[in-house]
């Protein structure tokens, strides 16, 4: 099926650990952004990305790095992990801007511990 | 600056009550507006969407009408379901490619 599709889907980190979480689309989708979703805090804009080659840094980007080398990966990499990092993290994709609806992969959930 | 606000959840209803779910919103300039819906243990879904003022996003039974003059896209159902049960998500998208959530509305719908 066309989507979004986020791997892996749980992982446990120690604190200080790296790691890169995926996302790939097959939607040839131009616009692609990782969120972190935690409670009572709705979806914060992490990293964004306007098309290959292209990221900016959205509402809280420290300690996460990204980049696009292709319009349809979007890595997120966790340099240095720490517990404030424990979250859900969503990777979405939408046709040229936002305003046309964003589609979602299905989440990673991610501990640090 | 942009932020969505939403009415503080939990909602609790019975099967085939009305729902209403508050949102408002702050923007610069015209923005689009936005309700997602999220299921248990998934990703976020677009429910509907308006893009200018007046406009009215309908899906699934779902209406939400954008107000310009109150600053409000509040999202209505005539007779919920249990299978309507989920965390509903108000955003606006403005200039600049930002997107803002609000914090969620979780709605729990009794047989």
């Amino acid at each position: 099926n066309a989507g979004v599709t986020q791997t892996p889907k749980f992982q446990v980190l120690k604190t200080g650990q790296s790691m890169t979480l995926q996302c790939a689309q097959d939607m040839n989708h131009e616009y692609m952004s990782w969120y972190r979703q935690d409670p009572g805090m709705g979806l914060r804009l992490i990293h964004y990305s306007v098309g290959a080659g292209i990221t900016d840094q959205g509402e809280v980007p420290n300690g996460y790095n990204v980049s696009r080398s292709t319009t349809e990966d979007f890595p997120l990499r966790l340099l240095s992990a720490a517990p404030s990092q424990t979250s859900v993290y969503f990777c979405a994709s939408s046709r040229e801007r936002p305003n046309y609806g964003y589609t979602f992969g299905s989440g990673t959930r991610l501990t640090v511990v | 600056g942009n932020s969505v606000t939403q009415m503080e959840g939990p909602v609790t209803l019975s099967e085939e009550a009305f729902l209403t779910i508050n949102c408002t919103y702050t923007a610069t300039g015209y923005p689009s507006l936005f309700w997602y819906v999220q299921y248990p243990g998934e990703g976020l879904q677009l429910l509907l969407k308006a893009t200018k003022a007046d406009d009215k996003g309908s899906n699934k039974g779902f209406e939400a009408t954008y107000r310009k003059e109150t600053t409000s896209f509040h999202l209505e159902k005539g007779s919920v379901q249990v299978s309507d049960s989920a965390v509903y998500f108000c955003a606006l998208s403005s200039i600049g490619n930002q997107f803002y959530f609000g914090t969620g509305t979780s709605l729990t719908v009794i047989p």
